[in-house]
Order: C-alpha cells, then sequence, then structure tokens
C-alpha cells in the first residue's frame, strides 16, 4: 500500500530564507506527484505537477524535483516570504493511474518578518 | 469562472440525520473526486467519478453515497451520519483522470455530527 510522508511537521524560517520541504513514498510506481499549498481554513491550491517521467518542474520562486528510484520529492522555495506562510502537501497517483491521489500529511511552514 | 464550488460551507448535524454535500464546477472537468481530511489523517479519498455516468469508491467509502448528476455536478449523501464523520470534506475536479492534469479543490464544507 503507497504511503506518503512529510518530514518535518512544521518549520519555521527567518524571512528571505531559501528552504526545503520534503516528501517520501513507499512505492515507486507512480504517474505523477503533486504539491498543493493550503491556507488555514481553506481548499488546496495546486503548485507543482510532475510527471513520473520528468526530474523537475518549476514555477517562479518553487521549485520541485523527483526521484522515483528513491521515493523522494522535494520543493523549494528560494527567498521566502511570510506570504508564503501556509501548509504544504505533496500528493502522488499511484499506479492504477485513476487520479486518484493519495496525500501526505503535511509542513505547516512559518515565514517571519 | 468560479471554479470549483461546494455547499454548504459549515453544516451540525444530528447523530442519525442525513444530507446531501454538493459540488459544481465549472470548467468542464470530466473527473471529479470527494476527498474527507482529519488532523492526523491527512486528505483520503472517499469516492471519485472518473467521467459523466460513473463513479468508484476510494479509499474510505464506507458510510457515503455520491452521485454524478451531470457533467458539472458531484454529489456526496450521508444517509445516517455518525459522530465519526465530522470532517472537512473537500470536491476537486481534473480535467481528466490522466496523469497530466492537475486537480483543482473547492473551499470545503465543514461538518460536524453530534
Amino acid at each position: 500500500k503507497q504511503e506518503v510522508t512529510q518530514i518535518p511537521a512544521a518549520l519555521s524560517v527567518p524571512e528571505g530564507e531559501n528552504l526545503v520541504l520534503n516528501c517520501s513514498f513507499t512505492d515507486s510506481a507512480i504517474y505523477n506527484l503533486q504539491w498543493f499549498r493550503q491556507d488555514p481554513g481553506k481548499g488546496l491550491t495546486s503548485l507543482l505537477l510532475i510527471q513520473s517521467s520528468q526530474r523537475e518542474q518549476t514555477s517562479g520562486r518553487l521549485n520541485a524535483s523527483l526521484d522515483k528510484s528513491s521515493g523522494r520529492s522535494t520543493l523549494y522555495i528560494a527567498a521566502s516570504q511570510p506570504g508564503d506562510s501556509a501548509t504544504y502537501l505533496c500528493a502522488v497517483d499511484g499506479s492504477s493511474n485513476t487520479g486518484k491521489l493519495i496525500f501526505g500529511q503535511g509542513t505547516t511552514l512559518q515565514v517571519k518578518p | 469562472n468560479a471554479g470549483v464550488t461546494q455547499t454548504p460551507k459549515f453544516q451540525v448535524l444530528k447523530t442519525g440525520q442525513s444530507m446531501t454535500l454538493q459540488c459544481a464546477q465549472d470548467m468542464n472537468h470530466n473527473s471529479m473526486y470527494w476527498y474527507r481530511q482529519d488532523p492526523g489523517m491527512g486528505l483520503r479519498l472517499i469516492y471519485y467519478s472518473a467521467s459523466e455516468g460513473t463513479t468508484d469508491k476510494g479509499e474510505v467509502p464506507n458510510g457515503y453515497n455520491v452521485s454524478r448528476l451531470n457533467k458539472r455536478e458531484f454529489s456526496l449523501r450521508l444517509e445516517s451520519a455518525a459522530p465519526s464523520q465530522t470532517s472537512v470534506y473537500f470536491c476537486a475536479s481534473s480535467e481528466d483522470w490522466s496523469s497530466y492534469n492537475e486537480q483543482f479543490f473547492g473551499p470545503g464544507t465543514r461538518l460536524t455530527v453530534l
């Protein structure tokens, strides 16, 4: 059974710092991996989607990498800002390729001014 | 575009009551999904509809039913609510079920069952 883990559960950094969020999964047979952002009391916003054949995706200050063989993905946030404070979730589309996402529990990021 | 909308935003039920959570999307997406989010458990898939006219069970379907009313709308029904169904429910949609398409989420419904 696919399991997705995100460590750490919470992270606090000063503004301007570059940071890395980690996501690991137990079954490397995935079709894609998505990173989402969730603000308190809100829904999820898709940040980046990496296909299984890709190594990384970039959007603005965000860069996500994928290493299927090791079962790991990282989300790199450059020059963090207080507005980046949120919970970041990763999810994998497992081997059934049905769009059924399996989520990690998230990393709650606080960026201090 | 409103994206994915959900009603109601909040609901309190007593044990044994029934209710239907409504979801609609205006992006002409084929696939729709229902998740629940619980502290310490993350988001878990309840049911999904890969295309209009089809539905299938996800990870935690017990106690729920769904209806794909048309291409736009996908409802989730609790026939006899239980305290264990207290959760935040999210609806999502994607262009189709293929691996190329990201999922877009609604704002959620916060349900409390007393």
